[in-house]
């Protein structure tokens, strides 16, 4: 059964800083990864969507990667705002035809 | 229209209610789901509709009933819910149910059983 796990649970930074969110899953025939933004009380964004066949997407200052063969994926933020305040969730989906098993998320606090 | 809209936002029942949540979009997706997210835990998976049929059931208790009365359309009915059903139910929809496609979700309908 895949497990989705990211670390940490919780990150504070200053602002103005890069950071690392983390994403590891336990079955890496996966069809796709994909990462999204919750505010909270509030439903999910997409922010980016990395293909099986794909090593990584950018959008702005996003940056996924996605390393398959050791079922793991990072997310790069750039230069960290307070507006990206939320929690982020990494999501897989590893068989066709079924929907996204999702991890804990990782609740992202950015300080001015 | 590239959003999924969920009414009500916020809905509070009694535990002998009936009530329904509502999903819309107009993307010409033919695949919807239904997620289930309790506070501070990831969205769980409910039911999946393939082309107005449905195509998964996460084992989900028969007091939550799904209908998909047309392409643009996904219904959750609620009856004789119980406290612990309290949680934030959000909707998604992607274009045709496989791997390969992108999930645009709701703002979720939060639900309160009192």
């Amino acid at each position: 059964k895949q497990e989705v796990t990211q670390i940490p649970a919780a990150l504070s930074v200053p602002e103005g800083e890069n950071l690392v969110l983390n994403c590891s899953f336990t079955d890496s025939a996966i069809y796709n990864l994909q990462w999204f933004r919750q505010d909270p009380g509030k439903g999910l964004t997409s922010l980016l969507l990395i293909q099986s066949s794909q090593r990584e997407q950018t959008s702005g200052r996003l940056n996924a990667s996605l390393d398959k063969s050791s079922g793991r994926s990072t997310l790069y933020i750039a230069a960290s705002q307070p507006g990206d305040s939320a929690t982020y969730l990494c999501a897989v989906n590893n068989q066709a035809g079924t929907a996204l098993i999702f991890g804990k998320g990782t609740t992202l606090s950015v300080s001015s | 229209d590239t959003e999924v809209t969920q009414t009500p936002k916020h809905l509070v029942m009694g535990m002998t209610n009936k009530k329904s949540l509502k999903c819309e979009q107009h993307m010409g997706h033919r695949a919807m789901y239904w997620y289930k997210q309790k506070a501070k835990k990831p969205p769980e998976l409910m039911f999946v509709y393939s082309y107005e049929k449905l195509s998964i059931n996460e084992s989900v208790p028969s007091r939550f009933s799904p209908e998909c009365p047309n392409s643009s359309l996904l219904n959750l009915h609620l009856h004789a819910l119980q406290p612990e059903d309290s949680a934030l139910y959000l909707c998604a929809s992607s274009q045709v149910l496989t791997g390969a496609n992108v999930l645009t979700f709701g703002a979720g309908s939060r639900l309160t059983v009192l």
